[in-house]
């Protein structure tokens, strides 16, 4: 059974651009949460989806960011006119049910840098 | 609001000795105490968790933490080090409620193995 996945790993994109990330969650899980950890930082919540609905979008940056989870496909995070600040690892990670007794299962990243 | 402080950004111990990494908490509702690793180019594993009950949790590859809730503790320990737990670590905690998929992360603690 393949572990979370994310594509790509690694991205570069120079300031203006648009970023796309991708998660791919668990066979049969159908929760999926992304976080960012910034430089020095620990991993931080943005945001909680399940198929085609947002559930919790409290850690998300109020613009140029944004999520979605179709009913076909993976979970993407999207991320309009790139700025050094976004730099960062964004982490996925997914689970069959929500709560704390359900263990998150995380991807292993994609790097962002932005030049 | 959560948080989650880990001591010591890198803790360096010999083959064989003991392991102790540090994990202080705050939380105004009863908390769940998760200790994550992460090893190079892959995703968060979870190590273990205290939910309720038994207050010394053990984990995998012989790990074991001790919640203290007069200390706000969670302490990470393991009696012998072995040069494959050379890793990253990482404390978390969720809030209660209805947000309890919520996980905040301590900034994590680097951990090499000498041998």
């Amino acid at each position: 059974n393949a572990g979370v996945m994310q594509n790509p790993r690694h991205l570069v994109r120079r300031r203006g651009q648009e970023a796309r990330l991708r998660c791919s969650p668990m066979k049969g899980h159908s929760h999926v949460y992304w976080y960012r950890q910034l430089p020095e930082e620990g991993l931080k919540f943005m945001v909680y989806l399940q198929k085609e609905n947002i559930i919790d979008e409290s850690g998300m940056p109020k613009e140029r960011f944004s999520a979605e989870f179709p009913k076909e496909g993976p979970s993407i995070l999207r991320i309009q006119q790139v700025v050094r600040g976004d730099s960062a690892a964004y982490f996925c990670a997914s689970s069959p049910r929500p709560g704390q007794n359900n263990e998150q299962f995380f991807g292993p990243g994609t790097r962002l840098t932005v030049l | 609001a959560q948080s989650v402080t880990q001591l010591g950004s890198h803790v360096s111990v010999s083959e064989g000795a003991l392991v102790l990494l540090r994990c202080n908490y705050s939380s105004s509702v009863p908390p769940y105490l998760f200790w994550y690793v992460q090893y190079p180019n892959q995703g968060l594993q979870l190590l273990l968790k205290y939910t309720t009950g038994a207050t010394l949790v053990k984990g995998i590859n012989g790990f074991e933490a001790e919640f203290k809730k007069s200390e706000t503790s969670f302490h990470l320990t393991k009696p012998s080090a072995h040069m494959s737990d050379a890793a990253e670590y990482f404390c978390a905690v969720t809030e209660g409620g209805g947000s309890n998929y919520k996980l905040t992360f301590g900034k994590g603690t680097l951990l090499t193995v000498n041998p």
